[in-house]
């Protein structure tokens, strides 16, 4: 069974650019959660998605959003980046009822 | 709200030796609770879990216990290898307590770096 899956890799970009980062789950799991990873703020979450709809979010500014197709991927936006968003971007996947989630590689976002 | 709380480290142990990680929460409700580890330039790869007081969750001969009474989850191995140098995130989720029925969020700590040398 595939794991979840984050595309791209890495990735730079400038300050001021947006950027669309995608998450495709275990198949099966409907539930995606993203999560900022920083050295100063550690794992920090950003927002949840069940069947296309936002469940839950984190105390992020609107510069940063997110949406889920039907069959389950995930993308997150980020517009008008800034230094600090340089982080590592983690997605996960849960199943209806589960009770763990199951973390992607990342995307390692630079902004310089 | 909820928290986590663990040694952040860094630890350096030597091959064969044991290891453990204190890890205490907070939470209103009855959380799961689980441990993550990462290794370099990876994601977090679930490592073990507890979903009620008093079980034991164990991977690889890690085990940790979910004590309800001291509201902890320390991760524990008698005989640490190489192979187990990375950082360990200890983490708690309330399904359900967020904006409705089943979302999921989980509360990280801040992570302890292992480095066990040979």
């Amino acid at each position: 069974k595939a794991g979840v899956t984050q595309t791209p890799r890495y990735l730079i970009k400038t300050r001021g650019q947006q950027v669309t980062l995608s998450c495709s789950p275990i198949s099966g799991h409907r539930s995606v959660s993203w999560y900022q990873q920083t050295p100063g703020q550690g794992l920090q979450f950003l927002f949840e998605y069940f069947s296309e709809t936002q469940r839950n979010k984190g105390n992020f500014p609107g510069r940063f959003s997110g949406r889920q197709f039907s069959n389950s991927r995930s993308e997150m936006n980020v517009s008008t980046l800034e230094l600090g968003d340089s982080a590592l971007y983690l997605c996960a996947s849960s199943r209806v009822g589960g009770t763990e989630a199951f973390f992607g590689q990342g995307t390692r976002l630079t902004v310089v | 709200g909820d928290s986590v709380t663990q040694m952040e480290g860094p630890v350096t142990l030597s091959e064969e030796a044991f290891l453990t990680i204190n890890c205490t929460y907070t939470a209103t409700g009855y959380p799961s609770l689980f441990w993550y580890v990462q290794y370099p330039g990876e994601g977090l790869q679930l490592l073990l879990k507890a979903t009620k007081a008093d079980d034991k969750g164990s991977n690889k001969g890690f085990e940790a216990t979910y004590r309800k009474e001291t509201t902890s989850f320390h991760l524990e191995k008698g005989s640490v290898q190489v192979s187990d140098s990375a950082v360990y995130f200890c983490a708690l989720s309330e399904v359900g307590k967020y904006s409705g029925a089943g979302s999921y969020q989980l509360t990280f700590g801040k992570g302890t770096k292992l480095s066990v040398i040979p």
